[in-house]
């Protein structure tokens, strides 16, 4: 019962390196979330998704990419990576409708450099 | 846009006492309201769930209420301890764009 797993958990690219961070949920939720944590500015949300194949932009979406090509996974992508971009990422899960809690990842810590 | 806002921001209180942690929200389009517990460099716990059609929850010594016709949840914590000291987060899913926007958090310190 692994719940929402976020690969990797501890990142440092230097300026203008890409990466790509994995989100995995095994319990069929159909909506996603990125959001970024820093200190002073609570969670924003990058982009989230409300089902397989769309997604959308969020509170602070300049600089990441994402795609949803399988219900399970939520991909955010760096094409080009900013000091601003330091900070821990977290991804949740939310079934349709709200009935039940979202679910969080652990947080992948990013250093850009 | 819903805004989230939480107060106090940081409070700390001696063991055992009774406290109260606020959040205030902008739209009152919500699904429903949860309440978090975030612990230094890790990631969030959700401790309740409010219903847009709920009033309250309860789950041990905590106790969640919401108010949407002012906008207004309060996360109600019994005979506080050490290990109550974390970051308490509330977040809403709003209805019209299935966003979950949380609030900025309250940090508490539960002392000896």
């Amino acid at each position: 019962n692994a719940g929402v797993t976020q690969t990797p958990k501890f990142r440092v690219l230097k300026t203008g390196q890409s990466m790509t961070l994995l989100c995995a949920q095994d319990m069929n939720h159909e909506y996603m979330y990125w959001y970024r944590q820093d200190p002073g500015m609570g969670l924003r949300l990058i982009h989230y998704s409300v089902g397989e194949g769309t997604t959308a932009k969020g509170e602070v979406p300049d600089g990441y990419n994402v795609s949803r090509l399988k219900k399970q996974n939520f991909l955010l992508g760096l094409e080009s990576a900013a000091p601003s971009q330091t900070s821990v990422y977290f991804c949740a899960s939310y079934r349709q409708g709200g009935w039940t809690e979202a679910f969080f990842g652990q947080g992948t810590r990013l250093t850009v450099v | 846009k819903q805004e989230v806002t939480q107060i106090p921001a940081a409070l700390s209180v001696p063991e055992g006492e009774n406290l109260v942690l606020n959040c205030s929200f902008t739209d009152s389009a919500i699904y429903n309201l949860q309440w978090f517990r975030q612990d230094p460099g890790k990631g969030l716990t959700s401790l309740l769930l409010i219903q847009s059609s709920q009033r309250e929850q309860t789950s041990g010594r905590l106790n969640a209420s919401l108010d949407k016709s002012s906008g207004r949840s309060t996360l109600y914590i019994a005979a506080s301890q050490p290990g109550d000291s974390a970051t308490y987060l509330c977040a809403l899913l709003t209805g019209t764009a299935s966003k979950l926007t949380f609030g900025t958090g309250t940090r508490l310190q539960v002392t000896l």
